[in-house]
């Protein structure tokens, strides 16, 4: 079974914060996502990467970045946290290729609390 | 990007079919439809998707109209497990694949 793991949670950070939220694959897919999750605004993304350092703005990437240094490993830093980036953070993988399902494999979560 | 909107929330009896509906009429004619759900506090889990035809596997299936702008998911027998949020997603190519999520539906399954 493919596992999608991240790091926390739960995280309660401080306003002005860099905050760093981890995710590993182990089924060697090449794409990864970041998602956010709000109430009444379902799932947006924020940025994916489709190789080792490569990367591509979702449609919120304001305030955050990311980091593809190995192929397992998709991390999302927020420079400096914002009570506004309080939110439930989900992270996704899938395999690229012109067969298959390319169905997301989605890490359970990390709700983020900014205080 | 293709939109897709469904409606906020459904009620299916326990046992009955539930049919999820999604409207998608602006997807394009090389993009997938593809239905997940999400049980509380879990991240969201894969249905099924397709193209043009229809679609069956183990847990659903998918009827998508002859047009393709909107399509149904249908969950046979529904069981309480089911109660869950019903995404409807769009999976747009941009030369890798980058997935539209609309806000999906709140399916409760009453015993």
């Amino acid at each position: 079974d493919v596992k999608v793991t991240q790091s926390s949670r739960y995280l309660v950070k401080r306003t002005g914060e860099k905050v760093f939220l981890e995710c590993v694959q182990d089924m060697d897919h090449e794409n990864m996502f970041w998602y956010r999750q709000d109430p009444g605004l379902g799932l947006r993304l924020i940025y994916f990467s489709y190789d080792v350092k490569m990367k591509e703005k979702g449609d919120i990437p304001e305030g955050y970045s990311v980091s593809r240094e190995k192929k397992e490993r998709f991390s999302l830093i927020l420079e400096s946290a914002s009570t506004n980036q309080t939110s439930m953070y989900l992270c996704a993988s899938t395999s690229p290729g012109t067969s298959g399902s390319h169905e997301q494999y989605f890490g359970p979560g990390t709700r983020l609390t900014v205080t | 990007d293709a939109k897709t909107t469904q409606p906020t929330s459904m009620d299916c009896a326990e046992g009955r079919a539930a049919n999820l509906p999604c409207n998608h009429s602006t997807i394009s004619g090389n993009e997938y439809v593809y239905w997940y759900r999400q049980i509380h506090s879990q991240g969201p889990q894969y249905i099924i998707h397709g193209l043009k035809n229809n679609e069956t596997n183990e847990m659903a299936s998918l009827i998508i109209t002859e047009d393709r702008k909107s399509s149904t998911l249908i969950l046979p027998h529904a069981t309480l497990r089911d109660t869950a949020v019903y995404y409807c997603i769009v999976r747009v190519e941009l030369g890798t694949y980058k997935y539209i999520f609309g806000t999906g539906t709140r399916l409760k399954v009453l015993a």
